[in-house]
């Protein structure tokens, strides 16, 4: 059971928006940054959204982040083929000392 | 450019110790934390912990402390992740990363390792 907790699919057509929930608790997305991951198949996770709501350079603006208490979501517009994906939220947990990923959301773009 | 270069894949057989590696290049090493992390077949991503290669500060995961032991070397810029006596369950994806702190606060993970498969 992960920390914290994502829907396990979304799907959305191509052109369109989606967005994925993550939600934690007062230890964790409470008092901290938000990071987002995505996984495409067979890759090693990359870094989409930092700081809750900043993109690292390279990123499209299709992506962004948000915070709000214990809850962040991740967005994502004008979706492409190439967005399927394992998306991940992550951030530290100050009772555990330890990042926590949420359990992951397979987007899939009907 | 910041790599984070991995070992190659593993077949190990129950019983027997194993050490990977991951080596750092294009940025100073010794002044960012590395982290592990696992991924099981078909399954989600698990924090395993960190070290800070500059003066080896390491912190387990509750779920893996006593499990795994985390290493580095500053000298040839490269961390480990090692079992001292592997079990069919240690099967999976290993990675490790990079950590992007703001004093106390972790702001991501910006870079990955390639992953190294370890099959028991």
């Amino acid at each position: 059971q992960s920390v914290l907790t994502q829907p396990p699919s979304v799907s959305a057509a191509p052109g369109q928006k989606v967005t994925i929930s993550c939600s934690g608790s007062s230890s964790n997305i409470g008092i901290n940054y938000v990071s987002w991951y995505q996984q495409l198949p067979g890759t090693a996770p990359k870094l989409l959204i930092y700081d809750n709501h900043k993109r690292p350079s390279g990123i499209p603006d299709r992506f962004s982040g948000s915070k709000s208490d214990t809850s962040a979501t991740l967005g994502i517009t004008g979706l492409q083929t190439g967005d399927e994906a394992d998306y991940y939220c992550g951030t530290w947990d100050n009772s555990l000392s330890a990042v926590v990923f949420g359990g992951g959301t397979k987007l899939t773009v009907l | 450019e910041v790599q984070l270069v991995q070992s190659g894949a593993e077949v190990k057989k129950p019983g027997e110790s194993l050490k990977i590696s991951c080596k750092g290049s294009g940025y100073s090493f010794t002044n960012y934390w590395i982290g592990w992390v696992r991924q099981m077949p078909g399954k989600g991503l698990e924090w395993m912990g960190i070290i800070y290669p500059g003066d080896s500060d390491t912190r387990y995961s509750p779920s893996f402390q006593g499990q795994v032991t985390i290493s580095a070397d500053k000298s040839i810029i490269t961390a480990y992740l090692q079992w001292s006596s592997l079990k069919a369950s240690d099967t999976a994806i290993y990675y490790c990363a990079r950590l992007l702190w703001q004093t106390t606060i972790l702001q991501g993970i910006d870079y990955w390792g390639q992953g190294t498969l370890v099959t028991v």
